[in-house]
């Protein structure tokens, strides 16, 4: 198994340009977060997702959109990148009940916004 | 608002001797209360949960820590550290309000050396 797998792996954008961030899981889990680490303030959940079809607000959901349209995989969208959003970006993908909290984190994606 | 500190930047012990990396919490209710370590240029991974019963858990390569209800305390332990055990730890407190959701502690570098 492969687990939680992050595409791509670095990127560097220009100020108000859009990409996509890929995030696929294969352990057939119900729920999918992403989160954004930065120095000095651990990480901070953007999004997630408690099932297929299913999208939440995490604590810093602004200038981000997701989308599940399939159980494995979890899609983080910059529609126009600003530098505030300059950090590492980290995909993660967990049973439910009580395992809701083991999560298992993909390698993640380094984004600079120049 | 339920919470995590982690009071110290970075802790550093030399190989062989016992390591400790501190976390408190504020919660309400009953905390559910993790420990994970992210190695350099990787994901989180998880390393030990306390939920309820024995205070000391044990965890992954030979962690373990000490819940501690008067102090609002889990403190993650090893008896001797290895050089190999260098890694940012994360603390980190189940969401009350949504119990799939995790919140994090700003994190703790650990420095063995040889």
């Amino acid at each position: 198994n492969a687990g939680v797998t992050q595409t791509p792996k670095f990127r560097v954008l220009k100020t108000g340009q859009s990409m996509t961030l890929l995030c696929a899981q294969d352990m057939n889990h119900e729920y999918m977060y992403w989160y954004r680490q930065d120095p000095g303030m651990g990480l901070r959940l953007i999004h997630y997702s408690v099932g297929e079809g299913t999208t939440a607000k995490g604590e810093v959901p602004d200038g981000y959109n997701v989308s599940r349209l399939k159980k494995q995989n979890f899609l983080l969208g910059l529609e126009s990148a600003a530098p505030s959003q300059t950090s590492v970006y980290f995909c993660a993908s967990s049973s439910t009940g009580l395992a809701a909290n083991e999560q298992f984190f993909g390698p993640g994606t380094r984004l600079t916004v120049l | 608002a339920q919470s995590v500190a982690q009071p110290e930047d970075q802790v550093n012990v030399a190989e062989g001797n016992p390591l400790t990396v501190k976390c408190t919490y504020s919660v309400s209710g009953n905390p559910y209360l993790f420990w994970y370590v992210q190695y350099p240029n990787r994901g989180l991974q998880f390393l030990l949960k306390y939920i309820t019963g024995d205070n000391l858990v044990k965890g992954s390569y030979g962690f373990e820590a000490e819940f501690n209800k008067s102090q609002t305390s889990f403190h993650l332990k090893k008896p001797s550290a290895l050089v190999s055990d260098s890694a940012l730890y994360f603390c980190a407190v189940r969401d009350s309000g949504a119990t799939n959701k995790l919140i994090f502690g700003t994190g703790t570098l650990l420095a063995v050396q040889p």
